[in-house]
Protein backbone atom coordinates (compact mmCIF):
# COMPACT_ATOMS: atom_id res chain seq x y z
CA UNK A 1 0.00 0.00 0.00
CA UNK A 2 1.56 3.67 -0.88
CA UNK A 3 1.85 5.62 1.89
CA UNK A 4 3.13 9.25 2.20
CA UNK A 5 3.17 10.99 6.13
CA UNK A 6 4.33 14.18 6.17
CA UNK A 7 5.80 15.79 9.43
CA UNK A 8 7.72 18.78 11.23
CA UNK A 9 5.16 21.10 10.57
CA UNK A 10 4.26 23.45 13.82
CA UNK A 11 3.91 27.25 15.03
CA UNK A 12 6.87 29.47 13.65
CA UNK A 13 7.50 33.09 14.06
CA UNK A 14 7.56 35.53 10.89
CA UNK A 15 11.68 34.89 9.52
CA UNK A 16 11.55 31.66 10.92
CA UNK A 17 12.56 28.50 9.52
CA UNK A 18 11.39 25.44 9.72
CA UNK A 19 11.87 21.63 7.86
CA UNK A 20 9.02 19.57 6.01
CA UNK A 21 9.75 15.73 5.89
CA UNK A 22 7.61 13.24 4.20
CA UNK A 23 8.23 9.50 4.54
CA UNK A 24 7.46 7.34 1.48
CA UNK A 25 6.81 3.49 1.64
CA UNK A 26 4.58 0.63 -0.43
CA UNK A 27 6.54 1.70 -3.80
CA UNK A 28 9.99 2.53 -5.44
CA UNK A 29 10.27 6.06 -4.20
CA UNK A 30 13.61 6.67 -6.28
CA UNK A 31 11.04 6.09 -9.66
CA UNK A 32 9.20 8.99 -9.43
CA UNK A 33 8.91 12.76 -9.34
CA UNK A 34 7.45 14.50 -6.17
CA UNK A 35 5.89 17.42 -5.61
CA UNK A 36 4.58 19.60 -2.56
CA UNK A 37 1.21 21.15 -2.56
CA UNK A 38 -0.02 23.66 -0.14
CA UNK A 39 -3.51 24.72 1.47
CA UNK A 40 -4.16 27.98 3.73
CA UNK A 41 -6.88 27.80 5.76
CA UNK A 42 -10.38 27.73 3.90
CA UNK A 43 -8.41 28.66 0.26
CA UNK A 44 -7.40 26.39 -2.29
CA UNK A 45 -4.81 23.91 -3.42
CA UNK A 46 -1.27 26.20 -4.79
CA UNK A 47 1.48 24.16 -6.07
CA UNK A 48 4.50 24.99 -3.89
CA UNK A 49 7.52 22.80 -5.39
CA UNK A 50 8.79 19.80 -7.97
CA UNK A 51 11.61 17.65 -7.71
CA UNK A 52 12.81 14.99 -10.41
CA UNK A 53 13.39 11.25 -9.22
CA UNK A 54 17.04 12.06 -9.33
CA UNK A 55 16.75 15.28 -7.85
CA UNK A 56 18.31 16.59 -11.43
CA UNK A 57 15.17 18.79 -12.23
CA UNK A 58 13.42 21.49 -9.41
CA UNK A 59 11.04 24.07 -9.64
CA UNK A 60 9.56 26.43 -7.27
CA UNK A 61 6.36 28.27 -7.39
CA UNK A 62 7.13 32.30 -7.60
CA UNK A 63 5.84 32.85 -4.04
CA UNK A 64 8.59 30.44 -2.57
CA UNK A 65 11.30 31.20 -5.02
CA UNK A 66 14.73 31.48 -3.25
CA UNK A 67 13.59 31.08 0.27
CA UNK A 68 11.99 27.43 0.09
CA UNK A 69 14.24 24.38 -0.92
CA UNK A 70 12.95 21.14 -2.46
CA UNK A 71 15.32 18.07 -1.70
CA UNK A 72 14.97 14.60 -1.35
CA UNK A 73 16.88 11.16 -0.18
CA UNK A 74 16.31 8.32 -1.89
CA UNK A 75 17.90 5.54 -0.15
CA UNK A 76 15.91 7.09 3.06
CA UNK A 77 12.23 7.29 0.57
CA UNK A 78 11.98 10.74 2.20
CA UNK A 79 11.26 14.13 0.69
CA UNK A 80 11.95 17.21 2.22
CA UNK A 81 11.15 20.88 1.69
CA UNK A 82 13.68 23.68 3.90
CA UNK A 83 11.12 26.72 4.75
CA UNK A 84 13.46 29.69 4.93
CA UNK A 85 12.34 33.35 6.15
CA UNK A 86 8.66 32.54 6.58
CA UNK A 87 6.13 35.06 6.63
CA UNK A 88 2.38 34.62 7.46
CA UNK A 89 1.12 33.93 3.88
CA UNK A 90 3.23 30.80 4.28
CA UNK A 91 0.62 29.12 6.84
CA UNK A 92 -1.17 26.37 5.51
CA UNK A 93 -1.41 22.68 5.51
CA UNK A 94 1.57 21.54 3.52
CA UNK A 95 0.94 18.14 1.53
CA UNK A 96 3.73 15.96 -0.59
CA UNK A 97 1.79 14.15 -3.49
CA UNK A 98 3.79 11.61 -6.00
CA UNK A 99 3.81 12.16 -9.24
CA UNK A 100 2.95 9.70 -12.28
CA UNK A 101 4.86 9.99 -15.32
CA UNK A 102 1.41 10.88 -17.48
CA UNK A 103 1.39 14.25 -15.29
CA UNK A 104 -0.99 13.60 -12.36
CA UNK A 105 -0.78 13.22 -8.41
CA UNK A 106 -2.15 10.00 -7.61
CA UNK A 107 -1.28 9.90 -3.89
CA UNK A 108 -1.35 11.99 -1.37
CA UNK A 109 -0.13 12.62 2.42
CA UNK A 110 -2.26 13.56 4.82
CA UNK A 111 -0.57 16.84 5.31
CA UNK A 112 0.82 18.86 8.21
CA UNK A 113 -0.28 22.59 9.23
CA UNK A 114 2.87 25.17 9.52
CA UNK A 115 1.88 28.33 11.43
CA UNK A 116 3.96 31.39 10.72
CA UNK A 117 2.81 33.73 14.09
CA UNK A 118 4.13 35.91 16.53
CA UNK B 1 1.67 32.70 -10.58
CA UNK B 2 -1.22 31.77 -13.26
CA UNK B 3 -4.33 29.97 -12.06
CA UNK B 4 -7.17 28.38 -13.97
CA UNK B 5 -10.86 29.76 -13.01
CA UNK B 6 -13.29 27.24 -11.72
CA UNK B 7 -17.15 28.88 -10.87
CA UNK B 8 -16.82 29.09 -7.07
CA UNK B 9 -20.06 26.88 -6.20
CA UNK B 10 -22.05 24.36 -8.15
CA UNK B 11 -25.05 22.47 -6.90
CA UNK B 12 -27.83 20.13 -7.47
CA UNK B 13 -30.39 17.93 -5.84
CA UNK B 14 -29.66 13.85 -6.12
CA UNK B 15 -29.76 11.85 -9.27
CA UNK B 16 -29.22 15.16 -11.19
CA UNK B 17 -26.52 15.86 -13.31
CA UNK B 18 -23.44 18.99 -12.26
CA UNK B 19 -20.78 20.12 -14.41
CA UNK B 20 -17.61 22.27 -13.29
CA UNK B 21 -15.72 23.91 -15.61
CA UNK B 22 -12.25 24.96 -15.86
CA UNK B 23 -10.61 27.33 -18.12
CA UNK B 24 -7.09 28.29 -18.68
CA UNK B 25 -4.44 29.28 -21.57
CA UNK B 26 -2.62 27.99 -24.42
CA UNK B 27 0.27 27.31 -22.18
CA UNK B 28 -1.49 25.13 -19.43
CA UNK B 29 -5.10 23.38 -20.92
CA UNK B 30 -4.19 24.50 -24.19
CA UNK B 31 -0.92 22.34 -24.34
CA UNK B 32 -0.87 19.88 -21.53
CA UNK B 33 -3.46 17.65 -20.14
CA UNK B 34 -5.92 18.03 -17.50
CA UNK B 35 -6.60 16.54 -13.88
CA UNK B 36 -9.27 16.77 -11.74
CA UNK B 37 -9.04 15.99 -7.45
CA UNK B 38 -11.84 15.41 -5.11
CA UNK B 39 -11.29 17.30 -1.85
CA UNK B 40 -13.96 15.63 0.52
CA UNK B 41 -14.26 17.47 4.26
CA UNK B 42 -10.84 17.82 6.28
CA UNK B 43 -9.33 15.10 3.97
CA UNK B 44 -6.45 15.14 1.58
CA UNK B 45 -6.94 15.81 -2.02
CA UNK B 46 -7.76 12.72 -4.06
CA UNK B 47 -7.27 11.77 -7.86
CA UNK B 48 -10.67 11.67 -9.74
CA UNK B 49 -9.62 12.64 -13.47
CA UNK B 50 -6.49 11.99 -15.48
CA UNK B 51 -5.29 12.47 -18.46
CA UNK B 52 -8.21 14.69 -19.39
CA UNK B 53 -11.18 12.14 -18.95
CA UNK B 54 -9.69 8.92 -17.46
CA UNK B 55 -10.62 7.51 -14.29
CA UNK B 56 -8.66 5.92 -11.68
CA UNK B 57 -9.02 2.58 -10.54
CA UNK B 58 -11.83 2.92 -8.11
CA UNK B 59 -13.63 5.95 -8.92
CA UNK B 60 -17.43 5.68 -9.67
CA UNK B 61 -17.75 6.18 -13.76
CA UNK B 62 -20.47 9.02 -12.76
CA UNK B 63 -17.30 11.17 -13.16
CA UNK B 64 -16.05 12.13 -16.15
CA UNK B 65 -14.12 14.49 -17.95
CA UNK B 66 -13.91 16.18 -20.90
CA UNK B 67 -11.40 18.73 -22.49
CA UNK B 68 -11.52 21.11 -25.39
CA UNK B 69 -9.35 24.12 -26.78
CA UNK B 70 -7.84 25.83 -22.80
CA UNK B 71 -11.02 24.69 -21.05
CA UNK B 72 -11.74 21.61 -19.17
CA UNK B 73 -15.12 20.22 -17.54
CA UNK B 74 -15.82 17.87 -14.89
CA UNK B 75 -19.25 16.01 -15.03
CA UNK B 76 -20.86 14.04 -12.21
CA UNK B 77 -24.05 12.38 -13.51
CA UNK B 78 -26.20 10.74 -10.98
CA UNK B 79 -25.61 12.98 -7.97
CA UNK B 80 -24.96 11.24 -4.65
CA UNK B 81 -24.64 12.70 -1.00
CA UNK B 82 -20.95 11.55 -0.68
CA UNK B 83 -20.26 13.74 -3.63
CA UNK B 84 -20.67 16.97 -1.88
CA UNK B 85 -16.77 17.96 -1.87
CA UNK B 86 -14.12 20.75 -3.29
CA UNK B 87 -13.01 19.71 -6.95
CA UNK B 88 -10.11 21.25 -8.36
CA UNK B 89 -8.64 20.73 -12.00
CA UNK B 90 -5.16 21.02 -12.39
CA UNK B 91 -2.80 21.41 -15.44
CA UNK B 92 1.37 21.55 -16.15
CA UNK B 93 2.05 24.76 -17.45
CA UNK B 94 4.71 25.55 -20.03
CA UNK B 95 4.60 29.68 -19.84
CA UNK B 96 7.95 31.78 -20.92
CA UNK B 97 8.21 32.12 -17.02
CA UNK B 98 9.45 28.66 -16.68
CA UNK B 99 7.32 25.43 -16.06
CA UNK B 100 5.25 24.61 -13.03
CA UNK B 101 1.77 23.06 -12.02
CA UNK B 102 -1.24 25.47 -11.64
CA UNK B 103 -4.37 24.41 -10.14
CA UNK B 104 -7.85 25.50 -10.41
CA UNK B 105 -9.88 27.94 -8.15
CA UNK B 106 -11.77 24.98 -6.67
CA UNK B 107 -15.72 25.03 -6.85
CA UNK B 108 -17.60 23.91 -3.95
CA UNK B 109 -20.46 21.22 -5.31
CA UNK B 110 -23.62 20.93 -2.92
CA UNK B 111 -26.05 18.06 -2.79
CA UNK B 112 -29.49 20.04 -2.02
Amino acid sequence: EVQLVESGGGLVQPGGSLRLSCAASGFTFSSYSMNWVRQAPGKGLEWVSYISSSSSTIYYADSVKGRFTISRDNAKNSLYLQMNSLRDEDTAVYYCARETPILSFDYWGQGTLVTVSS
Amino acid sequence: QSVLTQPPSASGTPGQRVTISCSGSSSNIGSNTVNWYQQLPGTAPKLLIYSNNQRPSGVPDRFSGSKSGTSASLAISGLQSEDEADYYCAAWDDSLNGSLWVFGTGTKVTVL
